[in-house]
């Protein structure tokens, strides 16, 4: 039972590089969610969706896309990579009670 | 605005002795809380929540906490801290019922001395 799978672990980019982070989920929860969490600021929301064709706006949208591709899926997107975007990004899944389950996480580097 | 507040960035209590970590919020009303513990290299995991009814929740692995609402905290405690409850620790918040995202605080760092 895989829960909530994230792809790929690491990743270095150079600045104005573009890449897709994979999110795929297997617990069936509608809700699923992109965070980035950096040293001494907590996890921050970048992107969610509470459903199957919905997406909104978290707290640190800039420089990012996503798309919901199907209920188990859900992708992030960074069209042109700034060093500022050097993070750890979970995906995380709810089945709407707010009870989040989380990835392990993937470390990007940007250069 | 809606924030999570933890006053402590770090803290290093001994092995056996109990602890007590702080999180307080700013709201309107009562939102969900929660806490969850990431280890090092790991994502996160829940230790427990609050939605509603009896304030002192008790969670996995021994961690308890208590929800005041006329001080709007919701502190996690432990009798007895082992060695491997060394980890960061995230107060979170979901300030209204479905399909929102918790908002977390900074974290607070455990360190256990023996």
């Amino acid at each position: 039972n895989a829960g909530v799978t994230q792809t790929p672990k690491f990743q270095v980019l150079k600045t104005g590089q573009s890449m897709t982070l994979q999110c795929a989920q297997d617990m069936n929860h509608n809700s699923m969610y992109w965070y980035r969490q950096d040293p001494g600021m907590g996890l921050r929301l970048i992107y969610y969706s509470a459903s199957e064709g919905t997406t909104d706006k978290g707290e640190v949208p800039n420089g990012y896309n996503v798309s919901r591709l199907n209920k188990r899926e859900f992708s992030l997107r960074l069209e042109s990579a700034a060093p500022s975007q050097t993070s750890v990004y979970f995906c995380a899944t709810s089945s709407g009670a707010n009870v989040l389950t989380f990835g392990a996480g993937s470390r990007l580097t940007v250069l | 605005a809606q924030s999570v507040t933890q006053p402590d960035i770090h803290i290093t209590v001994s092995e056996g002795a109990s602890l007590e970590l702080r999180c307080n919020y700013s709201y309107g009303a009562t939102p969900y809380l929660f806490w969850y513990v990431q280890s090092p290299g790991q994502g996160l995991q829940l230790l427990l929540k609050y939605f509603s009814g009896d304030t002192l929740v008790q969670g996995i692995k021994g961690f308890e906490a208590e929800f005041k609402r006329s001080q709007s905290s919701f502190n996690l405690r432990k009798p007895s801290v082992h060695w491997s409850d060394a980890a960061e620790y995230f107060c979170a918040v979901a300030f209204n019922q479905a399909g929102t995202a918790l908002i977390f605080g900074k974290g607070t760092t455990l360190s256990v001395s023996s």
